[in-house]
């Protein structure tokens, strides 16, 4: 079946650098892209990155825009969230889905998401 | 470019629940619905406008007119209860937008 696991979320200090991973199986990964989507304490979702199926294009929102990038390792089938510069209001449990529509350049909704892995900026 | 839904919904056990989702965009994105239950994932309930995974109740149903997109579950239930958020994406096709999420409250 398809799934997703995320890993690599943990206690840190204001400013420093985290990098979290989605591990996948169950699916030909190399034709989904994939997203990230956090939701703070007591908050909505908030999509945050989107990388394509083959890695060619990356997306991002403006709110985390040049402090996190997107990655993913075709051979281990893992996509990765660099977060850097983390602020407190980065808590949040962060989740990676995969996306809907197969081998499409751009984004266009989630199917299936992983059970989240939780990040608390804290000093 | 933001998608919005109302707060909260309120209904009976065994009646209609329609949740709302507005925004300019949709007529030219589809829109997906998730249910989202504290402390588990969100899941897909309702992709592409009106399609239905398998393995979602058909009480659970899609529809789009013009800039609303709404989401209708009928004979609710009491394991209906949870945060329902709608998802698209924006004109140009590049911006992942989330509404704020709709609380549905059973009564």
């Amino acid at each position: 079946q398809v799934q997703l696991v995320e890993s690599g979320g943990g206690v840190v200090q204001p400013g420093m650098s985290l990098r979290l991973s989605c591990a996948t199986s169950g699916f030909t990964f190399s034709r989904y892209g994939i997203h990230w989507v956090r939701q703070a304490p007591g908050k909505g979702l908030e999509w945050l990155a989107t990388i394509t199926y083959d890695g060619n294009d990356k997306y991002y929102a403006d709110a985390v825009k040049g402090r996190v990038a997107v990655s993913r390792d075709q051979s281990r089938n893992t996509v990765y969230l660099q977060l850097n510069g983390l602020r407190r209001e980065d808590t949040a449990k962060y989740y990676c889905a995969r996306e809907a529509a197969i081998a499409t350049g751009r984004p266009y909704g989630m199917d299936v998401w992983g059970q989240g892995t939780t990040v608390t900026v804290s000093s | 470019y933001e998608v919005t839904q109302s707060p909260s919904v309120s209904v009976s056990a065994g009646q209609t629940a329609a949740i709302t989702c507005s925004g300019n965009a949709l007529p030219l994105q589809y829109t997906y619905w998730f249910q989202k239950r504290s402390g588990q994932a969100p899941l897909l309930v309702i992709y592409k406008d009106r399609e239905r995974p398998s393995g979602i109740p058909d009480r659970f149903s899609g529809s789009r007119s013009g800039t609303i997109a709404t989401l209708t579950i009928s004979e609710v239930q009491a394991d209906d209860e949870a945060d329902y958020f709608c998802q698209s994406v924006d004109s140009s096709g590049s911006y992942v937008v989330f509404g704020g999420g709709t609380k549905l409250v059973v009564l």
